[in-house]
């Protein structure tokens, strides 16, 4: 048990409709990641946030978004949901977010299937 | 553009050998390597992990090997146990980034008793 909880574990949903996937850091741990793993993709950074504020961003559509509130719980919100969002989606979470040299915990993931 | 490449995507070793999982990248400014091992409808677990100002780093069964010339590392597990038998991620990351990681595509180890 890596610490970070994400919920829920699946979703199932319709091509046009909005998702919220959730995720709580590990006790103490300021940075939280989202990634996205679909069949023909390895894990694909979309984005970071540290301590409240946007750090990094990857590849992420316009149509998706996140926030950390100021628990430093984090949501990722998935919107005109496509066919080919269906993936499994993990957070992750590290002590900081500043340097580089620090290890990511993963959360066991929401699988998202959109029919 | 696949800047962490595994260009095996399965092994297959006796238990008690040595396995040898492989990672190229192309990108000169990564400076911190991971290996994460993962089994099915689980996230990825930590571990092992190495800076660009060293070569070698060991935890117990498991040492990676960094050669920055080549832009490879390499995952070492001696002895192979068939608990190991997972997903192996090799992934990179670079400071002015923040920390996030640029993955390979992964390695499926089974080891076979």
């Amino acid at each position: 048990d890596s610490g970070v909880t994400q919920t829920p574990k699946h979703l199932i949903t319709a091509t046009g409709q909005r998702v919220t996937l959730r995720c709580s850091p590990r006790s103490g741990d300021l940075s939280v990641y989202w990634y996205q793993q679909s069949l023909d993709q390895g894990l694909q950074f979309l984005i970071q946030y540290y301590n409240g504020e946007e750090r990094a961003k990857g590849n992420i559509l316009e149509r998706f978004s996140a926030q950390q509130f100021p628990d430093l719980h984090s949501e990722l919100n998935l919107s005109s949901l496509e066919l080919g969002d269906s993936a499994l989606y993990f957070c992750a979470s590290s002590t900081t977010g500043t340097y580089s040299y620090n290890e990511q915990f993963f959360g066991p993931g929401t699988r998202l299937t959109v029919l | 553009d696949q800047q962490v490449k595994q260009n095996s995507p399965s092994l297959s070793v006796q238990e008690g050998r040595i396995s040898i999982l492989n990672c190229d990248y192309t990108n000169s400014m990564f400076d911190y390597f991971l290996w994460y091992k993962k089994y099915p409808a689980e996230g990825p677990t930590f571990l092992i992990s190495i800076s660009s100002i060293k070569d070698k780093n060991e935890d117990g069964r498991f040492t990676v090997f960094l050669n920055k010339s080549a832009k490879h590392l390499s995952l070492h597990i001696v002895p192979s146990q068939p608990g190991d038998s997972a997903v192996y991620f090799c992934a990179a990351s670079y400071g002015n980034q923040g920390g996030k990681l640029i993955f390979g595509q992964g390695t499926e180890l089974s080891v076979k008793p």
